[in-house]
């Protein structure tokens, strides 16, 4: 039972550096999320995509682009990595939103900006 | 506008123990859905319980449960003769039903479960 996936776990940038965060889901989920995580806080949404060929912004889109490149597989991408984004990542996943039922989350990633 | 509101930043409590973690919530709708989260010093997200706004029976799972109060805005949980294992932060949710991707999340409660 792999449910959600994430990829890499740990991660360290330089400042202005990009990567890409894979998550993928195997649970056939319509809908899709990337959440960041910091001290103290609840969980921001950055963006979602609700279905197949489609994505939104939701909260924190500042900074990220996102990729829907299947059902099964939504990416995040740091073009420019700022101090600021440091944080963890979530990736999740749901049936079709959360009328339906839950979230399903993935490990984390946790990145690192210097 | 919706918020979710769990005052309690950190509580201890001695193993064996009852505990009930708070939460408030605000929103102006009258379908919405209410959610509680485990995150165990590990980090993973793990679901708990998810209650819609039409149903306000309580709902217990073992030593957890949970008392939802429409009169008060309030859905908290409970946890009968805590363990160590319960050892993490718990976070409350709330998805109005004109929102369906859109989860605002509370701070979370620390909890820490002495031997």
């Amino acid at each position: 039972n792999a449910g959600v996936t994430q990829t890499p776990k740990f991660q360290v940038l330089k400042t202005g550096q990009s990567m890409t965060l894979q998550c993928a889901q195997d649970m056939n989920h319509n809908s899709m999320y990337w959440y960041r995580q910091d001290p103290g806080m609840g969980l921001r949404l950055i963006y979602y995509s609700a279905s197949e060929g489609t994505t939104d912004k939701g909260e924190v889109p500042n900074g990220y682009n996102v990729s829907r490149l299947n059902k099964r597989e939504f990416s995040l991408r740091l073009e420019s990595a700022a101090p600021s984004q440091t944080s963890v990542y979530f990736c999740a996943s749901s049936v079709q939103g959360l009328r339906t039922g839950e979230l399903f989350f993935g490990e984390g990633s946790r990145l690192t900006v210097l | 506008a919706q918020k979710v509101t769990q005052a309690q930043t950190e509580i201890s409590v001695v193993e064996k123990e009852d505990v009930t973690l708070d939460c408030v919530y605000e929103t102006r709708d009258t379908t919405y859905y209410l959610f509680w989260y485990k995150q165990p010093p590990s980090g993973e997200l793990v679901f708990l319980i998810r209650r819609n706004s039409f149903d306000e029976q309580n709902e217990i799972s073992g030593r957890y449960s949970w008392n939802f109060q429409k009169s008060t805005s309030s859905f908290n949980f409970t946890i009968t003769a805590s363990q160590v294992v319960d050892s993490a932060v718990y976070f409350c949710a709330l998805s109005e039903a004109g929102s369906n991707y859109q989860l605002i999340w509370g701070a979370g409660t620390k909890l820490i479960i002495k031997p």
